[in-house]
């Protein structure tokens, strides 16, 4: 399809790890993204991979690339409260030039 | 640094009015990109401008424009705001082929 997939919600308890999935739509895609949004707030950058790489690692961030099944996940280890969210995933498509596609976002929320 | 900085945060409009909303990129960026989040929609592409020239632009209606200034800085326009236009619209800056940081936001509300 023409869609950035991800589950809509996701909840864990405090000190456990997430793991947010996004399913993209083209292989040929350059970048991918993930953003955080908290109420009443614009998008933070929290990392983003490069197409030819399979993982990548940030402190408490873990990006995992399965080009094949055109598959991003984010883990977040050891997740905090302050972790509660939406998170985004987006793709810089090579035909879309500069535009970002993004999924409708997951909701993560944490309860200690 | 300083950030992306949107103005103003919040905007009620009337149906058939116009708004102006203003960004400010981060020092050094010449790409702003808009963006508009709704509900339903999510996150939509409206256009990028780059050295004061539209690069890229979205699927949206001719209401809404934008242009950018010899300093970087960006304004949007949208014209005979019509109810499905109240949302929180996104301003974004990059350089090069660095990922785009974005601002907080204008929300807008169109009566």
């Amino acid at each position: 399809g023409e869609d950035v997939e991800q589950s809509l919600f996701l909840s864990v308890r405090e000190g456990d790890s997430s793991v947010i999935n996004c399913t993209y739509t083209d292989s040929s895609s350059t970048y991918l993204y993930w953003y955080k949004q908290e109420p009443g707030a614009g998008l933070q950058l929290l990392t983003y991979i490069f197409s030819n790489m399979d993982m990548k690692q940030d402190q408490r961030l873990t990006v995992l690339l399965n080009k094949k099944d055109k598959h991003l996940s984010l883990r977040i280890a050891d997740t905090q409260t302050g972790d509660s969210a939406i998170y985004f995933c987006a793709e810089k498509r090579r035909q879309a030039g500069t535009a970002l596609i993004f999924g409708k976002g997951t909701t993560l929320s944490v309860s200690s | 640094k300083a950030g992306v900085t949107q103005t103003p945060r919040y905007l009620i409009k009337t149906r058939g009015q116009q708004v102006t909303l203003s960004c400010s990129p981060i020092s050094g960026h010449r790409s702003v990109s808009w963006y508009q989040q709704t509900p339903g929609q999510g996150l939509q592409f409206l256009f990028e401008y780059f050295s004061e020239t539209q690069r890229n632009k979205g699927n949206f209606p001719g209401r809404f424009s934008g242009r950018q200034f010899s300093n970087s800085r960006s304004e949007m326009n949208v014209s005979t705001l019509e109810l499905g236009d109240s949302a929180l619209y996104l301003c974004a800056s990059s350089v090069g082929d660095s990922p785009l940081h974005f601002g907080n936001g204008t929300r807008l509300t169109v009566t």
